[in-house]
């Protein structure tokens, strides 16, 4: 089945400093989620980007679907954007699949 | 609006029982997947149901089953539980298969 590669599996940052977080599939998708679980366990959409670019605030994705690939953008990090970020690919075979995620911490 | 609403939020069992977890879709919503999340793992896929219907199960034995019903609220069933079912319970909802899915809080079990 498809497999869901996520990167770095850590990362420690700054406060105000930016990141890359990378998400590659092994095979092509038909939807590609992004989600933040916060320390509460509560798994918060942050972008539904099967294709193209989105930006929301701070936050910004890009998925290059022919190259299987998306990439999450947090620029000015802030201590409440520490917790674990995961990509989720929906395969034809009506399965999600989730990455390891990336845990992510801010240091203020 | 409401949320995807999960129930119970916390449940604690031994070993050998069963437990049935409920969801209750976003209004309007026709599609509720369930995954299970072991601490310090990713989600992983156990069901996804639309229109009552199966569409896609994960790699889960047989001791777990799951169904939706006419309003495309859905339960989880577990049967026989072991140690290792031990984990938070998720339940997404989404107008059809492929489209975002929103997540519930999570039902948390715990196994003695």
């Amino acid at each position: 089945g498809i497999q869901v590669e996520q990167s770095p599996p850590d990362l420690i940052l700054q406060e105000g400093a930016n990141s890359t977080l990378r998400c590659n599939f092994s095979d092509s998708v038909n939807n590609l989620q992004w989600f933040h679980q916060n320390p509460w366990g509560q798994l918060i959409n942050l972008f539904y980007i099967p294709s193209g670019t989105k930006q929301n605030g701070r936050l910004s994705a890009t998925t290059v679907a022919t190259e299987r690939y998306s990439l999450l953008y947090i620029s000015s990090s802030q201590t409440t954007d520490s917790g674990v970020y995961f990509c989720a690919a929906f395969t034809g075979g009506f399965k999600t699949i989730f990455g390891a995620g990336t845990r992510l911490f801010v240091k203020a | 609006d409401a949320g995807v609403t999960q129930s119970p939020t916390h449940l604690i069992k031994t070993r050998g029982q069963h437990v049935t977890l409920r969801c209750s879709p976003i209004s309007g919503h026709k599609s509720v997947s369930w995954y299970q999340q072991v601490l310090g793992q990713g989600p992983q896929f156990i069901f996804q149901y639309y229109e009552k219907e199966e569409r896609g199960r994960g790699n889960f034995p047989d001791r777990f089953s799951a169904r939706q019903f006419p309003n495309y609220s859905s339960e989880l069933n577990v049967n026989a539980l072991l140690l290792g079912d031990s984990a938070l319970y998720l339940c997404a909802s989404s107008l059809q298969g492929a489209q975002p899915q929103h997540f519930g809080d999570g039902t948390r079990l715990s196994i003695l």
